[in-house]
């Protein structure tokens, strides 16, 4: 069936760092791919997406890279911020499957120290 | 802005009584989705929908319900609330097809004692 595996936390930088998150995924088809961030006390919110193999997906600093050879769409930023402080989700969208065709990765908490 | 929210933000309750978790969307979205998020952040998907009069249970077993009377609205209900129930509740809509994201509201904490 379909899964996405990211990196499990806590990630713990300090500010400016580099930043590597990494998500793995299997799926059937072809599926999009999503991160999405979650600050505290709120919902998800979309961060980026890649709809296909060699998309680029970026925003606010953060990119992420659809590489189907490898099934893999890795979030990075070059230069952390306190701000960035948050959990963050890996996830696939597919045509059919179960679960109503979303999938999420388990989350990894960052916190970015001053 | 996305155009999906639920209320209550908070709801503490006692121990037997029954609550309805709201969720509404304006956004045309025939799917929906109920997730249970733990103090580790790993979402549960615990109820979903693919459209008007069409609910499935998700991977976590849960001792809620939900009802697609409508498109916009997806509630969620629990007869019985025990303190095992106390969690954050989080709803989201999609579009059609793989391309299309998801859109979360702020969530539901529910605390029962």
């Amino acid at each position: 069936g379909n899964s996405v595996t990211q990196m499990e936390g806590p990630v713990t930088l300090s500010e400016e760092a580099f930043l590597t998150i990494n998500c793995t995924y299997t799926a059937t088809g072809y599926p999009s791919l999503f991160w999405y961030v979650q600050y505290p006390g709120e919902g998800l919110q979309l961060l980026l997406k890649a709809t296909k193999a060699d998309d680029k997906g970026s925003n606010k600093g953060f990119e992420a890279t659809y590489r189907k050879e490898t099934t893999s769409f890795h979030l990075e930023k070059g230069s952390v911020q306190v701000s960035d402080s948050a959990v963050y989700f890996c996830a696939l969208s597919t045509y059919g499957g179960s679960q109503g065709n979303l999938i999420f990765g388990k989350g990894t908490k960052l916190s970015v120290k001053p | 802005e996305a155009d999906i929210y639920q209320t209550p933000r908070y709801l503490v309750i006692g121990t037997g009584k029954k609550i309805t978790l709201e969720c509404s969307q304006t956004m045309g979205h025939d799917k929906m989705y109920w997730y249970q998020q733990d103090p580790g952040m790993e979402l549960h998907l615990i109820h979903y929908s693919y459209g008007v009069n069409s609910t499935e249970k998700g991977d976590l077993s849960s001792e809620s319900t939900v009802s697609r009377i409508r498109t916009e609205h997806f509630p969620l209900t629990l007869e019985s609330a025990r303190p095992s129930h106390t969690s954050q509740y989080l709803c989201a809509s999609k579009g059609q097809g793989s391309l299309t994201e998801a859109f979360f509201g702020q969530g539901t904490r529910l605390t029962v004692v």
